[in-house]
Formats: C-alpha cells, structure tokens, sequence
C-alpha cells in the first residue's frame, strides 16, 4: 500500500508560470489536505477536502486552487507562481476532517524564481 | 492573535519525561487535539489524540484540561531518536467564524546522551 504519494519531488519554476502538483491517495480517505511549510517554520493550511465534490479555503489560500474529481486526488494548482510561494508542500488524507490521524505524503519542494 | 502557540525549543537528557505544551484559547468546541511528530525533509508523522482529559498511548500521553484551551504531550524517557519537531494540531473557528485546522509553531526537542 502506498499511502500517499506526491509528484514531483521538486521543482524550479519560473515566476509566472502555471504548476500543478499532484496528490494520491489509496487509503479510501473522505478528507484531503494541502499544507505548505515555509523555511523553519509550521505548516499552514491552503484548501481541503471534506468529501469527493466539495473543497474549502485553510488559512493561506491566495494565489491557489484546488479540485476534488475523485475520491483519490486532489491537484493543487498555482495559476501564475510568485517568489513567495517558495515553499515545501504537503498533502495529506484522513476518514474525518476534524478527527482522527492524517496521513503526509513526502513532500513537493517547490522553488519560484 | 496566534491561533496555536507553543515554546520554540527544548532539550532533554535521554530517559527523562519531557511535556510539551500546546496553548489554544480559541478551540473549536468540537475538535480534537492532535500531536504529530516530524523529522527534517519528511512529513508529519501522528503521535497521538484527544478530546479531553487524559489519553495514552503506546509512545505517548495527552492531557487536557477541562477547558480544553491548552493541552500537554508527554514523552515517558526519551531517546536520541525523539530529537524532532513536535506540533499541536486543533481545530479553530476562523475570522469568518468558519471551523479551519491550525498548526502550532512547533516545538523542536533536542535529546541529549
């Protein structure tokens, strides 16, 4: 079982330019998460998923969105990256937004010049 | 006003117990209180949760107290490998009034042979 994966890794992107990152899930998981963690810092919350169909805004949404086709991926898209959004983004999953374990995948380190 | 706040750093020698606090005066009334442990280039990993008053686990406990506006994670004699950085995780209603996830800014836990 893989969990949950991410793709890509890493990435440099110009400023200006679109980018999709990828998210798998293979747990069956109702809700979905984007996080972005900063140099040294904590993660914050971009967008969620409660269920397949419907997203919400975390507490840094500017500058992203998000799709919910499926019960198994959620695609975070930057529609003109900025300097700023220099970070390293992680997706995660779990049964219930507001209980229980999330699950993290690795990680997409994504550089904006 | 931060939403989550905890103490940036903390050392400990192997074997002792280390307690780390979690101040979040604003919980939603609801949520559950969640601790993830993560290593550098990985993910958040889960620790443990709760919703009040004490739980343990094989690796951990959790107590919260009756107002539920902080909470402490224990760590019974630690090992090199627990040199982390710990997050609290609990849900918190927004500037929108809408229920959103925040993380703490982490506690980062030096064990010490």
């Amino acid at each position: 079982i893989a969990g949950i994966t991410q793709a890509p890794t890493s990435q440099i992107l110009a400023a200006g330019r679109r980018m999709t990152l990828r998210c798998t899930q293979d747990m069956r998981h109702n809700a979905m998460y984007w996080y972005r963690q900063d140099l040294g810092l904590g993660l914050r919350l971009i967008h969620y998923s409660n269920t397949a169909g419907t997203t919400g805004k975390g507490e840094v949404p500017d500058g992203y969105s998000v799709s919910r086709a499926n019960t198994d991926d959620f695609p975070l898209t930057l529609a003109s990256a900025v300097p700023s959004q220099t970070s390293v983004y992680f997706c995660a999953s779990s049964d219930s937004m507001f209980q229980g374990e999330q699950f993290f995948g690795p990680g997409t380190r994504l550089t904006v010049l | 006003l931060a939403k989550t706040t905890q103490p940036i750093s903390m050392d400990s020698y192997e074997g002792q117990e280390v307690n780390i606090t979690c101040s979040h005066n604003n919980i939603a009334t609801n949520d559950y209180i969640t601790w993830y442990q993560q290593f550098p280039s990985q993910g958040p990993r889960f620790i443990i949760q709760g919703y009040k008053t004490k739980v343990t686990n094989e690796v951990a406990s959790l107590f919260i107290p009756a107002d539920r506006k902080s909470s402490t994670l224990s760590l019974p004699r630690v090992s090199l490998s627990d040199t982390a950085v710990y997050y609290c995780l609990v849900g918190v209603l927004d500037q929108t009034g809408a229920n959103n996830l925040f993380f703490g800014t982490g506690t980062r836990l030096t064990v010490i042979p």
